[in-house]
């Protein structure tokens, strides 16, 4: 069972926009701004697409944004398009002994 | 271009021994903490260790606490996982990931990942 919690799938057609939501404790996500964002193709490495809650790394569309309130982060995706169909994971920093923890992870279907 | 690339992934028994490396390229290897993550077969990704630029901070899991360890030999811009007391439940993917410099709990590169599978 993963530390954050994670809708198991989303869908959405082309052009929609979607919001994926991550949800934690006081621990994790509500007391740290420090939460990031993973897209994963299928047999690829994670491809890191929000830091901190809402800052977007270099290179990465602006069609991605991240959000917080509370316990629960939010990943939220804008004019979907047929190449954002993939796994996307949250993760954030943690004051438990496990440093850092990740949700479940959430597949994204366009349909 | 940041590259990092995974090596050591075999198949092992029970209670054996695995030390998987990271050769790191593309980037100041000393200047950047490193992590080890990990992803069962169809399951979530798991933080496994963190090791920060100089070798003097270390993090582990709770699951491999006591069994994993992680260091870096920046001479040879390379990050290592021995893995000790292999048990079934560590069969996964491993990737070693680059900490983004300001916060280390961001991993902002990734390999490819080896994959280790851990049975009789």
């Amino acid at each position: 069972q993963s530390a954050l919690t994670q809708p198991a799938s989303v869908s959405g057609s082309p052009g929609q926009s979607i919001t994926i939501s991550c949800t934690g404790t006081s621990s994790d996500v509500g007391g740290y701004n420090f939460v990031s964002w993973f897209q994963q193709h299928p047999g690829k490495a994670p491809k890191l697409m929000i830091y901190d809650v809402s800052n977007r790394p270099s290179g990465v569309s602006n069609r991605f944004s991240g959000s917080k309130s509370g316990n629960t982060a939010s990943l939220t995706i804008s004019g979907l398009q047929a190449e954002d169909e993939a796994d996307y994971y949250c993760s954030s920093y943690s004051s438990s002994n496990t440093h850092v923890v990740f949700g479940g992870g959430t597949k994204l279907t366009v349909l | 271009e940041v590259q990092l690339v995974e090596s050591g992934g075999n198949l092992v028994q029970p209670g054996g021994s695995l030390r998987l490396s990271c050769a790191a390229s593309g980037f100041t290897f000393s200047s950047y903490s490193m992590n080890w993550v990990r992803q069962a077969p169809g399951r979530g990704l798991e933080w496994v260790s963190y090791i920060g630029g100089t070798s003097s901070t270390i993090y582990y899991a709770d699951s491999v606490r006591g069994r994993f360890t992680i260091s870096r030999d920046n001479a040879k811009n390379s990050l290592y996982l021995q893995m000790n007391g292999l048990r079934a439940e560590d069969t996964a993917v491993y990737y070693c990931a680059r900490s983004s410099g300001g916060s280390w709990w961001v991993s902002d590169f990734w390999g490819q990942g080896t994959l280790v599978t851990v049975s009789s």
